[in-house]
């Protein structure tokens, strides 16, 4: 899998946009970025994943650097639910299962 | 929405006993995969099975086993049991023919080994 780099923790006001980086300098043209979350002890949650373009959903939108060596998940207004650790994985082509790295534990402040 | 549903929930054991934990996938879903999360640890990818065939494999102990039933359910074995593998054990499960990896976490098995 590529390597991932994200910073260990944020903090983000209640009700302000989160925004979490993610690089991925070594990421191949066909490898996807994934972005999953993890609320405490509760199974991981797929949130997104692109490619090339931004991509939207109803959880959160993804922006994705044109060089494709970093990308960044926008969660547009952070609510208390969604403090927890947000994983950036970018898997090789062909390979299917996620491998889970560090992660950004994210913290909403009221 | 059908989830992923995983049993027991708890399951508290003694050192050498055995375990066997069980994963239902979503409908439809034709591929599982098992992860091993410690205390304060990431999850960690066991093993994982698509169409009843083992399709990949991680960093599983050989005192555990898995296997998919024709039902696509899935089940983890685990012997000798020991401390260490006090963990939470997650299923995730996927449907191939979507061509991507979006898969969906089950609420997991909090194994405790005493």
């Amino acid at each position: 899998d590529a390597k991932t780099t994200q910073p260990t923790s944020m903090d983000c006001a209640e009700g302000r946009a989160a925004n979490l980086p993610c690089n991925h300098s070594t990421i191949s043209g066909n490898e996807y970025v994934y972005w999953y979350r993890q609320i405490h002890s509760q199974g991981p949650q797929y949130i997104i994943h692109g490619l090339k373009n931004n991509e939207t959903n109803e959880m959160a939108s993804l922006i994705i650097t044109e060089d494709r060596k970093s990308s960044t998940l926008i969660l547009p207004h952070a609510t208390l639910r969604d403090t927890a650790v947000y994983y950036c994985i970018a898997p090789n082509f062909g390979n299917e299962k996620l491998t889970f790295g560090t992660g950004t534990r994210l913290t909403i402040i009221p | 929405a059908a989830g992923v549903i995983q049993s027991p929930r708890h399951l508290i054991k003694e050192k050498r006993e055995t375990a066997t934990l069980k994963c239902y996938p979503i409908p439809r879903h034709d591929t599982v995969y098992w992860y091993q999360q410690g205390p304060g640890q990431d999850p960690q990818f066991l093993i994982s099975f698509y169409e009843k065939m083992q399709s990949d494999k991680g960093s599983i102990p050989d005192r555990f086993s898995a296997q998919q039933f024709s039902d696509y359910h899935s089940e983890l074995n685990m012997s000798s049991l020991e401390l260490g593998d006090s963990a939470l054990y997650f299923c995730a499960s996927s449907f191939s023919g979507t061509g991507t990896m979006s898969k969906y976490f089950g609420p997991g098995t909090r194994l405790t080994v005493l």
